[in-house]
């Protein structure tokens, strides 16, 4: 299986700065030009939201201030200017192949 | 609108059973690649099982041989059955759509609770 190593665990961030996630797989998501990798949001008590699907493809009605990039193993997420309702736990996941893995998760919070 | 509605969570003891139920609208559960995903208390998300459009099943590890999911065309509904039911499997229960990009799940239901305890 494909391990997803999130980091950092959690960070806390100013509201208006930027707040930045990392994403390494064990081994290349990478297929036919195109990053396997998934980045969603969860917030307390509701189902993870998509946010970025192929690494950087943002999904319909998710605000412009979120961002993908990387390629292979080494993905980041990135919130330019945090606003206080993007408190939540993002995660990334990998469907390279079977199973689907998923990182471990990364706790974003205001300072 | 598209939506998900998980039931049938519950209070189970060791060894028990249930059948965990996932009613889609807005789309075609037969159209797409439905999976069920679970989240242990306070813990992350944990993929289980994935039924595709072909009717092909892919399980964790974890439920293989324990768990069977399916679908019911009729009702547009998919369906993971658990057996042998473990302290171990007690999580909260997603049923999510796969994406068109096949890279992740776009849509997800509320979950539904499993508790395992004697």
């Amino acid at each position: 299986d494909i391990v997803m190593t999130q980091s950092p665990d959690s960070l806390a961030v100013s509201l208006g700065e930027r707040a930045t996630i990392n994403c390494k797989s064990s081994q290349s998501v990478l297929y036919n030009n195109k990053n396997y990798l998934t980045w969603y949001q969860q917030k307390p008590g509701q189902p993870p939201k998509m946010l970025i699907y192929w690494a950087s493809t943002r999904e319909s009605g998710v605000p412009d201030r979120f961002s993908g990039s990387g390629s292979g193993t080494d993905f980041t997420l990135t919130i330019s200017s945090l606003q206080a309702e993007d408190v939540a736990v993002y995660y990334c996941q990998q469907y390279y192949n079977t199973p689907p893995t998923f990182g471990g998760g990364t706790r974003v919070e205001i300072k | 609108e598209v939506q998900l509605v998980e039931s049938g969570g519950g209070l189970i003891q060791p060894g028990g059973s249930l059948r965990l139920s996932c009613a889609a609208s807005g789309f075609t559960v037969s159209s797409d690649y439905m999976s069920w995903i679970r989240q242990a208390p306070g813990k992350g998300l944990e993929w289980v099982s994935v039924i595709y459009s072909g009717g092909n099943t892919y399980y964790a590890d974890s439920v293989k041989g324990r768990f069977t999911i399916s679908r019911d065309n009729s009702q547009n509904t998919v369906y993971l059955q658990m057996n042998s039911l473990r302290a171990e499997d007690t999580a909260v229960y997603y049923c999510a759509r796969v994406h068109y990009s096949l890279c992740g799940m776009d849509v997800w239901g509320q979950g539904t609770t499993v508790t395992v305890s004697s």
